[in-house]
């Protein structure tokens, strides 16, 4: 398996811009998770979702940032407008529910001009 | 109080000594702990997770939980150079939902020649 895909790696923005995240968890695997690093605030879980449906989003910051999974396959975390303070490391992660194990994509590096 | 706490380091460490990373958390209810290690510029891997008091062993790391003192720790035994990175601390706090990690800051570790 390819493990959790995440795309794009890198991306620079400028403030007030529409930022897509995209990820694709391992096959099978029933839970997905995004989360948010920074230096300042450490590994924070922003979402998390199981068979496709969001059950929690307490970590989402604020409206501007939403989060959807349209199918088992593909989630999307969507930050407008976009500011310089989310700048940050973004993973996603996924897992299935029996194990308690959760498998961390390679992350997108969001720099916010 | 930060809900996960953990010294930031660095511990720096000689070769074949044992590393001991220490983790205390504030919610007396939970009742899953893990410890992620996460090497610069890339994502969290899972070493090992505890549940129940006492230790827990698997190769040269030992995990060790004490619920009375709200305390989890990491052992590395003959520390290696390839073991220096940023170990993450995690748990599930009580009464929250599958899954729902809460992140220490992390405690980074040198392992020199």
């Amino acid at each position: 398996d390819a493990g959790v895909i995440q795309s794009p790696r890198h991306e620079v923005t400028e403030m007030g811009q529409e930022v897509t995240l995209r990820c694709k968890p391992i096959s099978g695997h029933d839970y997905l998770f995004w989360y948010r690093q920074t230096m300042m605030r450490g590994l924070e879980l922003l979402i998390y979702f199981n068979n496709n449906v969001p059950i929690d989003d307490s970590g989402m910051p604020e409206d501007r940032f939403s989060a959807k999974m349209p199918n088992a396959s593909f989630s999307t975390l969507k930050i407008q407008p976009s500011e310089p303070r989310d700048s940050a490391v973004y993973f996603c992660a996924s897992s299935f529910k029996t194990q308690e194990t959760q498998y961390f994509g390679p992350g997108t590096r969001l720099l916010v001009l | 109080q930060k809900e996960v706490e953990q010294n930031s380091g660095p511990l720096s460490v000689p070769e074949g000594a044992i590393a001991s990373l220490n983790c205390t958390y504030s919610d007396r209810g939970s009742q899953s702990f893990f410890w992620y290690r996460q090497y610069s510029g890339k994502s969290p891997e899972l070493i090992m997770f505890i549940y129940s008091n006492g230790d827990k062993e698997d190769g040269r790391f030992t995990a060790q939980l004490n619920k009375a003192s709200q305390y989890v720790s990491l052992l590395i035994r003959d520390s290696q150079p390839s073991d220096s990175a940023t170990y993450l601390c995690a748990v599930i706090p009580g009464g929250t939902s599958y899954g729902k990690l809460t992140f220490g800051q992390g405690t980074i570790l040198t392992v020199h020649p």
